[in-house]
Order: C-alpha cells, then structure tokens, then sequence
C-alpha cells in the first residue's frame, strides 16, 4: 500500500530553472492539495484540485503552475525558480472534501 | 494576517507528565478544527480533531478542547511518552471554504525520560 508519494525528496536547482516535484496516490483520492512549509508560517495552502481537469489557487500561488490529467498524479512547476520558493513542499490528498488530508514525505527544496 | 495561531514555539515536558499545546484562531467561520503531528522529514500524519459543536473530543492519550468563545483550542497528551516528540500543527477549516486547511506555525514538543 503506497499511499502517497512524492518525487524528488530532495532538489537543488538554480534561479530562473524550471522545476517540476511529482505527487501520486494510490488512494483514488477526489481532491489533491499542495502544501509549502516556512518556518514561521505553518503550512500554506498553494493549488488544489477537487478532481481531474478541476484546479483552483490557495493563498500563495504566484509562481506555481500545477495540472490533474489523472486523478492519482498531481504535478507541481515551478516556471521560474526564485530564493524565495526555497522550501519544504508536501503533497496532500483526502477522498472528499469533508475527509481528513494525508500528507506525503515532502520535497526539500534549494533554490541558489 | 494569521488566522490559526500556535503563540508557543516550543514546549518541553517530562515523561508521564501532561504536555498541553495551545491554539487560538480568529476567523469565527471555522467550523473544524484539528492536530497533526509532524516526525523530521516525515510528512504530517493526522491525530484528533474536532467540531465546533462539540468542546471536546478524547482518543487515548489524547484529548482536544474548544472554547469557542475564546476562539482557542487546546491539545492535551496523558501521560507523555518520549516518542511524543515531535512538531503539533493546529489547523482550521470552515464549511463555506471547502476543505482547505488554515494551519499554524506549529509547536516543537520535546518529551524528557
């Protein structure tokens, strides 16, 4: 039972990169969630997505682009990497949208 | 403008002993309210939450309160246990917003032996 998993764990990139971290569940999940972690800030909300083809922002989106063509695999690009997107990055998946989330691994993020 | 609020960043305790986590909120819309814990690179794995209809709610160890007209929440864990360790997220969320999660900054909980 893989649950969900992410990929890379760890990234280093540079300034203006594309980079792209991967989510996939094994839950046949509806909703999918994109997480970054701050210290100092907890967890903030970037995409999420309901289901296929159904994306909408949350509060701190500028910067990321995401896409659902299958219900298991929610992709994270970053178009242009900046300092500031250095980060921890969790995915997160729930079977509605009243279902308790369940959290990957993470991808540590580097931006030079 | 943070409306989930973890005010300590830290708390330490002694094994067996009560460790109480507290968070207060702003946003009178939330409607749900709940812990996840968090190991060093590890994700955030559930741990009890809790309605606004309710003030309280009990799983082992664990046990949440609400006080609604404070706007505060409450995590107590009795006894302790060493492997107890680790970082406590509040998070909140209100029905008219779907289920997205407000977090807070989270609570660094070490337990003593």
């Amino acid at each position: 039972d893989a649950g969900i998993t992410q990929s890379p764990r760890y990234k280093i990139t540079e300034t203006g990169r594309q980079v792209t971290l991967m989510c996939h569940q094994t839950w046949s999940h509806s909703y999918m969630f994109w997480y970054r972690q701050d210290l100092g800030h907890g967890l903030r909300l970037i995409y999420y997505s309901a289901a296929a083809d159904i994306t909408d922002k949350g509060e701190v989106p500028d910067g990321y682009v995401v896409s659902r063509s299958k219900t298991e695999n929610f992709p994270l690009t970053l178009e242009s990497a900046t300092r500031s997107q250095t980060s921890v990055y969790f995915c997160a998946s729930s079977r509605s949208r009243q279902e308790t989330q369940y959290f990957g691994p993470g991808t540590r993020l580097l931006v030079l | 403008d943070q409306q989930v609020k973890q005010n300590s960043p830290s708390l330490s305790v002694q094994e067996g002993r009560i460790s109480i986590l507290n968070c207060d909120y702003t946003n009178s819309m939330f409607d749900y309210f709940l812990w996840y814990k968090k190991y060093p690179a590890e994700g955030p794995t559930f741990l009890i939450s809790i309605s606004s209809i309710k003030d309280k709610n009990e799983d082992g160890r664990f046990t949440v309160f609400l006080n609604k007209s404070a706007k505060h929440l409450s995590l107590h864990i009795v006894p302790s246990q060493p492997g107890d360790s680790a970082v406590y997220f509040c998070a909140a969320r209100a029905m008219e917003y779907g289920n997205k999660l407000v977090f807070g900054a989270g609570t660094i909980l070490r337990v003593k032996s």
